[in-house]
């Protein structure tokens, strides 16, 4: 499989908490994405960053790339019970179009 | 706008039937179609790359002759699933690339709602 590592596997926080969630890949590559996944339901895009960045922020987002660890981090800042969901990293590069998806957080957060 | 529309969203067929999903992109042309398959609590599985007017790029592991793919227009991507085993049901899921963004260098694709398929 080519499919990257993420961690947690799961996350219980309390809302207001901020949540880290961490994604390391395997291959160079172009941009990687983060997604988030409700229960049943397709994917709905977060944010992407490319190769050559290393730091984008978009609303309560914050993700992090470390071309040199092969990782990146997703934070929420503020977190609502409205973020529980599952959220997935996806890069793409080596293999063209194609998206190689990470295992996946699954995030939960108290109301 | 970018929305990718799935049906049917659930679909409960007899083994040995075949079960066909449509995958469409409602505001946008889409040269490129992905099917993903995705197990309970697991990530998604690429499944092919459809490609319209040509024959889909299956991965490897992933019979061509169990999963058709069809993308007869820019708009619409179709999979079926033929035979249909117990250990075929899954959640399917599509996406599809804008064909205005094909030749930048990002890969934002825009996913469908999902396909749940049991098979009894």
């Amino acid at each position: 499989s080519q499919q990257g590592e993420e961690d947690p596997q799961a996350l219980s926080i309390q809302e207001g908490e901020n949540a880290t969630m961490n994604c390391s890949y395997k291959t160079s590559i172009n941009n990687l994405q983060w997604y988030r996944q409700n229960s049943g339901r397709g994917l709905v895009h977060l944010i992407l960053i490319r190769s050559n960045e290393r730091e984008k922020h978009s609303g309560r987002l914050r993700v992090t790339l470390d071309t040199s660890k092969k990782s990146s981090s997703l934070l929420i800042t503020a977190s609502r019970a409205a973020d529980t969901a599952s959220y997935f990293c996806a890069t793409d590069g080596e293999y063209g179009n194609k998206l190689v998806f990470g295992a996946g957080t699954i995030l939960r957060v108290k109301s | 706008g970018a929305v990718v529309s799935q049906h049917p969203s659930r679909v409960i067929c007899k083994s040995g039937t075949s079960v066909k999903i449509e995958c469409r992109s409602l505001d946008f042309q889409a040269t490129t179609m992905f099917w993903y398959r995705q197990f309970p609590k697991k990530s998604l599985m690429l499944m092919a790359t459809s490609n319209e007017g040509s024959k889909a790029t299956y991965e490897q592991g992933v019979e061509k002759d169990k999963f058709l793919i069809n993308h007869a227009s820019l708009t619409l991507s179709t999979l079926t699933v033929t035979s249909a085993h117990p250990e075929d049901s899954s959640f399917y899921i599509c996406s599809a690339r804008d064909l205005r963004t094909s030749g930048v260098s990002y890969n934002e694709q825009f996913f469908g709602p999902g396909t749940r398929l049991t098979v009894l």
